[in-house]
């Protein structure tokens, strides 16, 4: 298995919703990130996990909550979130310090209304 | 931080022909990896290439590392080649891998 897999694809959400993204692989990375992508922009960095622990949160709101509930799982928890944060959440993995490339899943589109 | 910068931005090609993407960055890095972007928004790997020169059908890429830039060659370009080509690089011991601003493609027949 060499994917990223990144449930919903889609999301709708109102500002007083709680949802939750999901991204899961199965390639032995110990490794995950989160990484937001607005329309014609690059993806920017939100979160790192290396081992199951937070390594690096780029000052990510706190309306934005990431879990790493074992090595092949990664969470994206939101709440009270603002149209602003309508963008592509891209996950990804990489093998930790060997770095040798990171693996992006297909995003999740998410509309904020 | 490392700075990824990318050029040209826009790129138009008639199918056929040929073309190369080039990317700078600030810094020694042991990540440089080649992205291509399609219309659904994944981001597909083309090459893992800190160092050295790589070679996948049509297209190739070779970074030297002492001089701090990459090449991504498209030969005979096709319109499924359209999109956005994304250069990104980390440093030593960090896990930020930084992207440049993209290359976008167009190819027309």
């Amino acid at each position: 298995d060499t994917e990223v897999t990144q449930t919903p694809k889609h999301l709708v959400m109102g500002m007083t919703n709680k949802k939750s993204l999901k991204c899961e692989q199965h390639m032995g990375h110990r490794a995950m990130y989160w990484y937001k992508q607005k329309a014609k922009k690059p993806p920017e960095l939100m979160f790192v996990y290396s081992y199951e622990k937070l390594s690096i949160n780029e000052s990510v709101p706190s309306r934005f909550s990431p879990e790493c509930p074992n090595s092949s799982l990664l969470n994206l928890h939101l709440h009270a979130l603002q149209p602003e944060d309508s963008a592509l959440y891209l996950c990804a993995s990489s093998y930790s310090d060997r770095n040798y490339g990171y693996t992006f899943g297909s995003g999740t589109r998410l509309t904020v209304v | 931080g490392i700075q990824v910068e990318q050029s040209p931005p826009d790129l138009i090609l008639q199918e056929g022909a040929n073309s190369t993407l080039r990317c700078n960055f600030s810094d020694s890095v042991n990540n440089l990896q080649w992205f291509h972007q399609n219309p659904w928004g994944q981001l597909i790997n083309l090459f893992y290439i800190p160092s050295g020169t790589k070679q996948n059908g049509r297209l190739s890429a070779t970074t030297v590392a002492t001089e701090r830039y990459s090449l991504l060659y498209i030969s005979s370009s096709q319109t499924t080649d359209s999109g956005v080509y994304f250069c990104a690089a980390s440093l030593y011991g960090n896990n930020r891998l930084a992207f440049g601003k993209g290359n976008q493609v167009v190819v027309i027949p």
